[in-house]
């Protein structure tokens, strides 16, 4: 199974400061003929389901703030989240579905400074 | 907007199983995959299996292989898991998510989740 790292496993940023996670996965999750990582980001609020914010690595689900980007490629990647809000307030994991089983990270807990 | 209705919660005996089921739209059972994922209290994700009921494909996780079934039902959309030999270590919150899907067995990204069904195994 692909094995997926996060850090830090939590993060305490100022309102309207950028917040960043790091994701690292065991094998590379880049498909060459396509061209695309199989990797996406998801926000999870405290009873609520997890909610699609990114996926190839680096679109945004519909209806999903500018603020939240993707990046990276092969076995690095990146979420930021540019002028934070009070809503942002979550837990944020990465997921490969580059094979299955389909893996989670740890998940990283984002709080206001 | 797409909504997947999953069923209510359950309390589960160590070795008995439990059939959670997932209602979704037509659309979505013509075009996507479901897949089932689950989540120990306060702990991650663990993608269990998926379905993609166009093509009758099914994959399952090594972890569960032997322990949990999947079947879909065209005609009511619900997609059913049945997990069997329940321990106390099953006791999650288990979620359906539509799943886009390649070529009727590549399961992609999840992008509509349902509200997620608590099962807690206990004596």
């Amino acid at each position: 199974d692909i094995v997926m790292t996060q850090a830090p496993d939590s993060l305490t940023v100022s309102l309207g400061e950028r917040a960043t996670i790091n994701c690292k996965s065991s094998q590379t999750v880049f498909y060459s003929s396509n061209k695309k990582n199989y990797l996406a980001w998801f926000q999870q609020k405290p009873g609520q389901p997890p909610k699609l914010l990114i996926y190839w690595a680096s679109t945004r689900d519909s209806g999903v703030p500018d603020r939240f980007s993707g990046s990276g490629s092969g076995t690095d990647f990146t979420l930021t989240i540019n002028s934070l809000q009070a809503e942002d307030v979550a837990v944020y994991y990465c997921q490969q579905y580059y094979t299955t089983p389909q893996t989670f990270g740890q998940g990283t807990k984002v709080e206001i400074k | 907007q797409v909504q997947l209705v999953q069923s209510g919660a359950a309390v589960k005996e160590p070795g008995s199983s439990v059939k959670v089921s997932c209602q979704t739209s037509g659309d979505t059972f013509d075009s996507f995959g479901i897949s089932w994922v689950r989540q120990a209290p306060g702990q991650g994700f663990e993608w269990m299996a998926g379905i993609i009921p166009y093509f009758d494909t099914t994959k399952y996780a090594q972890n569960f292989q032997g322990r949990v079934t999947i079947a879909a039902d065209k005609f009511t959309s619900t997609v059913y898991m049945e997990l069997s030999g329940l321990r106390s270590g099953d006791t999650a919150v288990y979620f359906c998510a539509r799943t886009h899907s390649f070529s009727g067995h590549y399961f992609y990204y999840m992008d509509v989740w349902g509200e997620g069904t608590t099962v807690i195994v206990s004596s």
